[in-house]
Parts: C-alpha cells; structure tokens; sequence
C-alpha cells in the first residue's frame, strides 16, 4: 500500500524558516515524480513545487520560487521541502502528492499544518 | 499559466439528483484534466483522469466529459458519501486547479 507520511508544520513568524518531510513508503520511491501541493485555510488546492525521480529536474510556483526549495533522498525514500523567508499567506496544509507520468496526482499525505504568525 | 475556473462554487442538491460540474481552461488543454474529490480534514482523492477515464476504485456513477477548453464531471445519482469538494486539475502544461466546487445538502 503506498504510504505517504509529512511532518515538520508547525508555528513560525514571518520571515523565519521551516523544513517539511514526506516519508514515502510502499512503493519504489525514485520511480516517481514527487511533488508538494498546498491549501490555505478554506480555500483551493495550489501546487507548488515538483521534483523528477532522479532529482536532476526541479519546477516551483512563482508564488514560492527562490523562498521554497524541494529535494529528495531516495537512499531513504524522503522527499524535504525548505521554506525560507515564510509570509502569511504561506499559511496552509502541505501535502506531499505522488504524479502519475508527469500528469496528475495518484496518492497524496495526511498533510502537515504550516501557520506563519507572530 | 493556464487558469481553470470552476461553477459553480456551490451547489446545493439532493440524494439521487444528477449533478454536473463545469471546469473551464483558459485555452485548450486537450484532454489533459483530472477531477478530485476531498472531504472536510482529507487529502484529495482522484476521480477521474484524461477528462473521462475514471480511476480504479471510483464508482460508474461519476463520469467526466470534454476537451479544449471546457469539460463536465456528472454524478448520475447523488450518494450521500458524495457531498463534498470537487477540483478540477489541468496537466497540460504543469499543474493547476480550479477553485473548487462545494456540493452540499439541499
């Protein structure tokens, strides 16, 4: 069954830094495109980075490029997300999602709650 | 960037009613859409990709239509395990979702 585990949300102030993780399990982690998708407080989903199976291909949504860098181990089938310089509105649930063929989103976590607040 | 836009944003139905959601692309995407369903504190939940190909599990009752630019997600006979929120997703040139359609109790 595939297993897809975040952690790491917590509370922090704006401007400050926070490192998420995703334990994948289940499945041949570096066979699959790994991706991070995110969900403000009652609104819509927004994806925001992607990373190939290799690590060698990186894409990130305007909204987080040069603050969110995503990377990934897959020695130990994790997949990371560093947020840096966080705002309010990066306040959100973060999931991790699997992509299906570079197309849509096969499994997704439990999600791991961000809230950037002072 | 390819926005996608969703109606309604709320719906409002009964059990057994036949609903449809219309997701808009802001220009052609071919087939290249998913649609999702998520409930209150859970991770999406694929229904549907390449427009109408349902994935595996999902029952017959959902069913996806379209391409370019304009595609519907049907539910023929509303379940009560189906109120929830509704995202259409295009993967024609990286990722975007609608806004979401909320179908709730009439």
């Amino acid at each position: 069954e595939v297993q897809l585990v975040e952690s790491g949300g917590a509370l922090v102030q704006p401007g400050g830094s926070l490192r998420l993780s995703c334990a994948a399990s289940g499945f041949t982690f570096s066979n699959y495109e790994m991706n991070w998708v995110r969900q403000a407080p009652g609104k819509g989903l927004e994806w925001i980075s992607y990373i190939s199976g290799g690590g060698e291909t990186i894409y990130s949504a305007d909204s987080v490029k040069g603050r969110f860098t995503i990377s990934r181990d897959n020695a130990r089938n994790s997949l990371s997300l560093e947020m840096n310089s966080l705002r309010a509105e990066d306040t959100a649930v973060y999931y991790c999602a699997r992509l299906q063929s570079g197309n849509f989103f096969t499994s997704w976590g439990q999600g791991t709650l961000v809230i950037v607040s002072s | 960037d390819i926005q996608m836009t969703q109606s309604p944003s709320t719906l409002s139905a009964s059990v057994g009613d036949r609903v449809t959601i219309t997701c808009r692309a802001s220009q052609s995407i071919s087939s290249w859409l998913a649609w999702y369903q998520q409930k209150p504190g859970k991770a999406p939940k694929l229904l549907i990709h390449k427009a109408s190909s349902l994935e595996s599990g999902v029952p017959s009752r959902f069913s996806g239509s379209g391409s370019g630019t304009e595609f519907t997600l049907t539910i023929s006979s509303l379940q009560p395990d189906d109120f929830a929120t509704y995202y259409c997703q295009q993967y024609s040139n990286f990722w975007t979702f609608g806004q979401g359609t909320k179908v709730e109790i009439k």
